[in-house]
């Protein structure tokens, strides 16, 4: 079983909708949540950053954990077509990251 | 955010040859520096972990001899592919961790490597 498990996608959806990305992970040891935006051809960028359980809110985007579920979440609110990119879930523990493989998302004008 | 910068953003070598990536840490000090390959509609897959001062430690599947690391500073850490072959080429970031808090990390630009 994989660490974490993320659903590929794509996701396309219109603008200004709300968009709900989500992973799984396996270990309930695990703390430390991320979530990267990555677009074409570039690095990935830090976009939220949880410890434990609970919501974050950073203006549009919220992350959710669920740990009684293993569950994680990143919903975009009033999504833009400068949103399109690749989501990345990512969990520390053990000394490693763990990501997985990332959810396209394509917001149409 | 911390700033991590990587270069060259993208090299074309001929086989053979030899290219070095470095990987740079702006704005803080880097602990730990990891070097990922991303191929085109993939994750991260991670080729080795490097602390500064000490030698990397490779994934399984990564020969050593190949990708050789350094981080010879709390800034800077580099990978130079020998002897490239065109299956090398690929999609190489690089990503750190800062001294002050090891479960964040923060990423470059990436390397988009062709061999020719």
């Amino acid at each position: 079983q994989k660490e974490v498990e993320q659903d590929p996608g794509p996701l396309s959806v219109p603008e200004g909708a709300i968009v709900s990305l989500n992973c799984t992970y396996s270990n309930s040891a695990f703390q430390y949540f991320m979530w990267y935006r990555q677009y074409s051809r570039k690095g990935p960028e830090l976009l939220m950053y949880t410890y434990s359980s609970g919501n974050k809110e950073d203006g549009r985007f919220t992350a959710q954990v669920d740990k009684s579920s293993k569950y994680i979440s990143l919903f975009i609110r009033d999504s833009q077509p400068s949103d399109s990119a690749t989501y990345l879930c990512a969990i520390f523990g053990f000394n490693k990251f763990y990501f997985g493989s990332g959810t396209k998302l394509n917001v149409k004008p | 955010g911390a700033v991590v910068s990587q270069h060259p953003s993208w090299v074309i070598c001929k086989s053979g040859t030899s290219v070095k990536i470095e990987c740079r840490s702006l704005d803080f000090q880097a602990t730990t520096m990891f070097w990922y390959r991303q191929f085109p509609k993939q994750s991260l897959m991670l080729m080795a972990t490097s602390n500064e001062g000490s030698k990397a430690t490779y994934e399984q599947g990564v020969e050593k001899d190949k990708f050789l690391i350094n981080h010879a500073s709390l800034t800077l850490s580099t990978l130079t592919v020998t002897s490239a072959h065109p299956e090398d080429s690929s999609f190489y970031i690089c990503s750190a961790t800062s001294t002050v808090q090891n479960t964040e990390a923060f990423f470059g630009q990436g390397t988009r490597l062709t061999v020719v």
